[in-house]
């Protein structure tokens, strides 16, 4: 069935580091591909999408390619701050035209 | 900008009452869902809707029940809650199928 694989966090940086945080889907045929994010106390939110291979997301300096050769759309961000703590969830659209979520990376940025 | 509200951000129930959570969304989106939230397990779902009085079971739909009475309004209803239903419950709706949602703020269900 469809899934998708995220890396396990929690993953911790200093701030100014380079965030990579990887995604790998399952899924039939080529799903649109998103990232979220969820603040802590808060409902999710829409970082970046793509919708088709080869097309790059980018949102809030958040970058994402959609590679379908890898079955990948990895998080990258060259400079984290401390505001970017949060989760982070990877998620691919499913068969039955819901998205299939991650379970989430949690990313803390220290000073 | 969209909107989805949720009715209560905190919710405290004992085991075995009847317990409705509310979503209410302003775009007119076809779809809706319900998702509950769990460390280490993501989110799953329970429920969606693609349409006024339609339904579909999610991955979990058991202990769960839903209405869509009106297309801005999907209910989740717990018939009877149990002390495994403590969970994080977001809904969301999306315009359609395959398209990017839009999620409420959460309800944080405990069951005692």
């Amino acid at each position: 069935g469809d899934s998708v694989t995220q890396m396990e966090g929690p993953v911790t940086l200093s701030e100014e580091a380079f965030l990579t945080i990887n995604c790998t889907y399952t899924a039939t045929g080529y799903p649109s591909l998103f990232w979220y994010v969820q603040y802590p106390g808060e409902g999710l939110q829409l970082l970046l999408k793509a919708t088709k291979a080869d097309d790059k997301g980018s949102n809030k300096g958040f970058e994402a390619t959609y590679r379908k050769e890898t079955t990948s759309f990895h998080l990258e961000k060259g400079s984290v701050q401390v505001s970017d703590s949060a989760v982070y969830f990877c998620a691919a659209g499913g068969s039955q035209g819901n998205l299939i979520f991650g379970k989430g990376t949690k990313l803390s940025v220290k000073p | 900008d969209v909107k989805v509200t949720q009715s209560s951000r905190y919710l405290v129930k004992r085991t075995g009452e009847k317990v409705f959570l509310e979503c209410v969304q302003d775009m007119d989106h076809e779809n809706m869902f319900w998702y509950r939230q769990d460390p280490g397990l993501g989110l799953r779902l329970i429920y969606f809707s693609y349409d006024v009085k339609m339904k579909e079971k999610g991955d979990i739909p058991e202990g769960y029940s839903v209405s869509r009475e009106k297309k801005e309004r999907f209910s989740l209803i717990l018939e009877s809650a149990s002390t495994n239903q403590t969970s994080m419950y977001l809904c969301a709706s999306s315009p359609t199928s395959y398209n990017e949602q839009f999620f409420g703020p959460g309800t944080r269900l405990t069951v005692l």
